[in-house]
């Protein structure tokens, strides 16, 4: 079936550096994926949604020049978070929707820790 | 955006017993799904119903649409420990493909 691979799966890194999550469908072409947050015991929270080929569309409230989206072919979208803060520190997820209706499938997260 | 919400938002069981969690939404839908998370990992898609759709089976899972009270429940039939997870349902209302998650429920199974 479809997967996607979402690396790294754990990063630690110091305030005021960048970071760089990559997104990838192996099997499948993915001309949008989506990009999420989610915080210790909720839910998901939608960041962006990724488009091949152009800029990503982000939801209010998500700072642009922050969480830069590439997607620069079909298979990877990346998400890179400039001069991290502690505040950034959190679980992001990736996800890849199928044909017409089909569900989406999901990275396995990273665990963002900004120290 | 959140729209959804869930209840019971934690649900301890003991294996062999079933877990019902439900899900109401607000606006109408194509289609609604559900998801198990295990702990600090991805989301897994469980089943689809579509809006046309009243009941759907898949193994031990029983899911229920009902669109008139804008809701939805996730039966769980002969828990496993193996069960424990958060479940999270998610409408899809449009061709955008930006699903509208629910808060998630978490479900502990006790051997």
């Amino acid at each position: 079936g479809a997967v996607v691979s979402q690396h790294p799966s754990r990063v630690i890194c110091k305030s005021g550096t960048s970071v760089k999550i990559e997104c990838r469908s192996l099997d499948f072409q993915a001309t949008t994926m989506f990009w999420y947050r989610q915080f210790p015991k909720q839910s998901l929270m939608l960041m962006a949604t990724s488009n091949e080929g152009s800029k990503a569309t982000y939801e209010q409230g998500v700072e642009k020049d922050k969480f830069l989206i590439n997607h620069a072919s079909l298979t990877l979208s990346t998400l890179t978070v400039t001069s991290a803060h502690p505040e950034d520190s959190s679980f992001y997820i990736c996800s890849a929707p199928g044909r017409d209706n089909s569900p989406l499938h999901f990275g396995n997260g990273t665990r963002l820790t900004v120290t | 955006s959140q729209q959804g919400e869930e209840d019971p938002q934690a649900l301890s069981i003991q294996e062999g017993e079933n877990a019902t969690m439900n899900c109401s939404y607000k606006t109408s839908i194509n289609n609604l799904q559900w998801y198990r998370q295990n702990s600090g990992r991805g989301l897994v898609h469980l089943i689809l119903i579509r809006s046309n759709e009243r009941e759907k089976h898949s193994g031990r899972l029983r899911v229920t649409l009902d669109t008139s009270k804008k809701s939805s429940s996730l039966l769980i039939t002969a828990s496993r420990a193996a069960d424990t997870a958060s479940y999270f349902c998610a409408t899809d209302a449009g061709n955008n493909r930006k699903l509208i998650w629910g808060l998630g429920t978490s479900l502990a199974v006790n051997p």
